[in-house]
């Protein structure tokens, strides 16, 4: 079946716009994280749905970073007021329940963000 | 907190030689291990994953991975590797807590010459 699909494959933006990211989990599947990856950073955890519970949004780097998930299925990351330092792969990645049970998570191919 | 470790940034093996990419890992309770490999320009692929049962994983495209609970590892090998192989390797550990987030290592560049 289809695979995690993220979009759009790049983004550059101007330093201080606001940018959004989408991402379509594999079908069924409840438990949907973000992660970046940066040269500096490797890579890291940003935010984690499950179902309907409350995010786990611990990973947000700043109070410029959000996300929702909408009808437990397309999630949206949006970064505001970007800066240069936001410019990293933004990984997708979704699981078939993320709970007490040892999930794989299968990614996405990733947004590449270029803040100028 | 959960950590991961990876000593080498780079690996280099001759085509048809055995290969190891070596991962240590540090959880506080019981530890699900994963391993998944980067292609340029695309997404994590999933190789692998220990939970329990048997120390050694088989998984993938030929990979196996040996879990040594005395010594906190989780080593990639491959007995006899490929020029395709040639990428970036991650080890993952995520604690059985129930916090649902995966913990990555640095990542260990893999290349195979020919």
């Amino acid at each position: 079946g289809a695979g995690v699909s993220q979009s759009p494959s790049n983004k550059v933006t101007e330093k201080g716009k606001d940018v959004e990211l989408r991402c379509d989990p594999i079908s069924g599947h409840t438990a949907l994280y973000w992660y970046r990856q940066s040269l500096g950073q490797g890579l890291e955890f940003l935010i984690y749905f499950q179902g309907n519970s409350a995010p786990d949004k611990s990973g947000l780097p700043s109070d410029r970073f959000s996300a929702e998930r909408t009808g437990g299925s397309v999630s949206t990351l949006t970064i505001q007021r970007t800066q240069q330092e936001d410019s990293a792969v933004y990984l997708c990645a979704s699981s078939r329940s993320g709970t007490s049970a040892p999930d794989t998570q299968y990614f996405g191919p990733g947004t590449r963000l270029t803040v100028l | 907190a959960q950590s991961v470790a990876q000593p080498e940034d780079q690996v280099n093996v001759a085509e048809g030689n055995p290969l190891t990419v070596k991962c240590t890992y540090s959880v506080s309770g019981n530890p699900y291990l994963f391993w998944y490999v980067q292609y340029p320009n695309r997404g994590l692929q999933f190789l692998l994953k220990y939970i329990t049962g048997d120390n050694l994983v088989k998984g993938s495209y030929g990979f196996e991975a040996e879990f040594n609970k005395s010594q906190t590892s989780f080593h990639l090998k491959k007995p006899s590797a490929l020029v395709s192989d040639s990428a970036l390797y991650f080890c993952a550990v995520r604690d059985s807590g129930g916090f649902q987030k995966l913990v990555f290592g640095t990542g260990t560049r893999l290349l195979v010459s020919p």
